[in-house]
């Protein structure tokens, strides 16, 4: 059974960066049977979810627009592990972010971690 | 603001047939299939359709999921409490060249 544990601090400072690292159990990150990449997703409090962006296992990474400037995504094969890296960030940037497994170029994102509150705050 | 629209409430009591509808445009919905997600805050998402209407192997056959041009709905007959959670759906968007997701509902079951 595939899972996925989302680590990193809960608290960062405005302008600073923010990085959580997704640790990948039960199977390999470098899997070539299907096209899958490996997604961050974020929750404000009381908002919907939100694409942050995904990296392949061959270190391709793939970031939404609105955050493009901003994010870096990158894994680390050896480890199993994939990272998050989000500079700059605001009190906008609180939320609880997930990592996740996405089967191609769908919106199927067939396993989740449960999630890690992170909070922007002095 | 999401990209898809989606009711913020539904609510039905135990053994009805509740409906959530999901609203988008011909660069999500309208051109890729649709996914929808099972949320109980402090846990991880789960899938519960992929492709439109199919269900992995787990998901009970009261879930299921139908599409019609730039709109979509997830209907959940035999209604239990354990249901009660926040639903979300979910599609790819050409213009994005990502996943877009609704805003969620939150379904109160009575």
């Amino acid at each position: 059974q595939l899972q996925l544990q989302e680590s990193g601090p809960g608290l960062v400072k405005p302008s600073e960066t923010l990085s959580l690292t997704c640790t990948v159990s039960g199977g390999s990150i470098s899997i070539t049977s299907n096209q899958y990449y490996w997604d961050w997703i974020r929750q404000p409090p009381g908002k919907g979810l939100e694409w942050i962006g995904g990296v392949y296992y061959s270190g391709s990474a793939y970031y939404n627009p609105s955050l493009k400037s901003r994010v870096t995504i990158s894994v680390d094969t050896p480890k199993n592990q994939f990272s998050l890296e989000l500079s700059s960030v605001t009190a906008a940037d609180t939320a609880v972010y997930f990592c996740a497994r996405r089967l191609g170029e769908l919106a199927t994102f067939e396993n989740w971690g449960q999630g890690t509150l992170v909070t922007v705050s002095s | 603001q999401s990209v898809l629209t989606q009711p913020p409430s539904a609510s039905g009591t135990p053994g009805q047939r509740v409906t959530i509808s999901c609203s988008g445009t011909s660069s999500n919905i309208g051109s890729n299939p649709v996914n929808w997600y099972q949320h109980l805050p402090g846990t991880a998402p789960k899938l519960l359709i992929f492709n439109n209407y199919q269900r992995p192997s787990g998901v009970p056959d009261r879930f299921s999921g139908s599409k019609s041009g730039t709109s979509a709905s997830l209907a959940i007959s035999g209604l239990q409490s354990e249901d009660e959670a926040d639903y979300y759906c979910a599609a790819w968007d050409d213009s994005l060249s990502g996943p877009v997701f609704g805003g969620g509902t939150k379904l109160t079951v009575l």
